[in-house]
């Protein structure tokens, strides 16, 4: 099976743009979860979908949203960028969420300027 | 404050050695998850724990529930174990939390 896709692999942005992030999970998982990862912060939760509905939101503010399609295909989209937004972006599958094994993929790193 | 810690933060080893990376967590947790990141941003999961021990040829992992804590130990450590290892646990109310990573050098 293919592993978790997700594009674009880099991305340059000025503040106050919006950027839209994808991410396609393994062949008949369900579950796609996202994470933040930075220097000085870490990984951080942003959020996870299973069947197109957003089963849990970490503590981020509403500029990052998300949304699953029925192929389980995962975006991720941050408005009205800062600076704080440059981070390396995950994207994770999982069969059916909760606790089980998920599967990264190589994420996206975005850089605002 | 931080729902998951990692000791210690940075660890030399020569190779061979025998290697103890510790996590500790203060929530509630469902599952706790041992992760590997090799430079340049890719992350692999190596174990999934809700209790008890896992070992996956020479890496184990323990969890005590009742401490809230877990271990990943690498036996016969190798160069090509260099890497961040990241403790992050499924709490109850579903939301993950993740220690802040041990970066591991193993030299030759």
């Amino acid at each position: 099976k293919a592993g978790v896709t997700q594009t674009p692999r880099y991305l340059i942005k000025t503040r106050g743009q919006q950027v839209t992030l994808s991410c396609s999970p393994i062949s008949g998982h369900r579950s796609v979860s996202w994470y933040q990862q930075t220097p000085g912060q870490g990984l951080q939760f942003l959020f996870e979908y299973f069947s197109e509905t957003q089963r849990n939101k970490g503590n981020f503010p509403g500029r990052f949203s998300g949304r699953q399609f029925s192929n389980s295909r995962s975006e991720m989209n941050v408005s009205t960028l800062e600076l704080g937004d440059s981070a390396l972006y995950l994207c994770a599958s999982s069969s059916q969420g909760g606790g089980e094994t998920q599967y990264f993929g190589p994420g996206t790193r975005l850089l605002v300027l | 404050k931080n729902e998951v810690e990692q000791s210690p933060q940075n660890l030399t080893a020569q190779e061979g050695e025998f290697i103890t990376i510790n996590c500790s967590y203060s929530v509630g947790i469902s599952a706790l998850h041992w992760l590997q990141q090799h430079p340049g941003g890719g992350i692999v999961s190596l174990f999934m724990l809700s209790s008890g021990k896992k070992k996956h040829g020479r890496l184990i992992a323990t969890i005590n529930i009742q401490e809230k804590h877990s271990s990943l130990h690498i036996t016969a450590s190798h160069p090509r174990d260099s890497a961040v290892y990241i403790c992050a646990v499924r709490g109850t109310g579903n939301q993950f939390y993740f220690g802040t990573g041990t970066s591991l050098t193993v030299i030759p």
